[in-house]
């Protein structure tokens, strides 16, 4: 298995509080991915980060920031919690393919989940 | 925009059958196409990459293809066990961000 791990596993909040997720990999992985999971929606991306410092939005961004200041950790931030944003989060890691090369775009990787309630 | 379709939503079967899980994808300009493996409760297990320029994966008892021309991928399970109940989803690569694009996923109930 690959080795990713996220933090907290659960996570029981309310309105209103900020929230940090945590997703670290031992694999040196160059592209990481934080996506949430939702019964009717399924997985979609919310931010994607393609290097150190280097982060972009994905297709549900809005309320959530992320950073990545070393290779082997993403953080995931809700600013300001909403019940809304309760919900399964999932990362997960890719080698990605070579420069410019997207044809030979590795496998993604998936982390164990958190489970986020917001009251 | 990419849009990818899982039928049926659910299956169930008599352990021992094959059985076979669709996906379709409305835009063919794909890189690659994954096959997952969730379980109640917990994080995606990646079964099969299958990259653009193939037609087809195997994993033991699992066999994947890949038509982008038509925009389908089937996913083939032999002699099917009740280990193998699970939900199973597949998911695209298309564009330069590298992110996976989802259907709603397969579950499938082997029952002994």
């Amino acid at each position: 298995d690959a080795g990713i791990t996220q933090s907290p596993r659960h996570k029981v909040t309310e309105t209103g509080t900020p929230v940090t997720l945590r997703c670290h990999q031992t694999e040196n992985h160059r592209y990481m991915y934080w996506y949430r999971q939702d019964p009717g929606h399924g997985l979609r991306l919310i931010h994607y980060s393609y290097g150190v410092k280097d982060t972009d939005k994905g297709e549900v961004s809005d309320g959530y920031s992320v950073s990545r200041s070393k290779t082997e950790d993403f953080l995931l931030t809700l600013e300001s919690a909403t019940s809304s944003q309760t919900s399964v989060y999932f990362c997960a890691i890719s080698s990605g393919g070579l420069a410019g090369v997207w044809g030979s775009y590795n496998e993604q990787f998936f982390g164990p989940g958190t489970r986020l309630t917001v009251l | 925009k990419q849009e990818v379709t899982q039928i049926p939503a659910a299956l169930s079967v008599p352990e021992g059958e094959n059985l076979v899980l669709n996906c379709s994808f409305t835009d063919s300009a794909i890189y690659n196409l994954q096959w997952f493996r969730q379980d109640p409760g917990k994080g995606l297990t990646s079964l099969l990459l299958i990259q653009s320029s193939q037609r087809e994966q195997t994993s033991g008892r699992l066999n994947a293809s890949l038509d982008k021309s038509s925009g389908r991928s089937t996913l083939y399970i032999a002699a099917s066990q009740p280990g193998d109940s699970a939900t199973y989803l597949c998911a695209v690569i298309s564009g330069n961000t590298g992110k996976l694009i989802f259907g709603q996923g397969t579950t499938l109930q082997v029952k002994p």
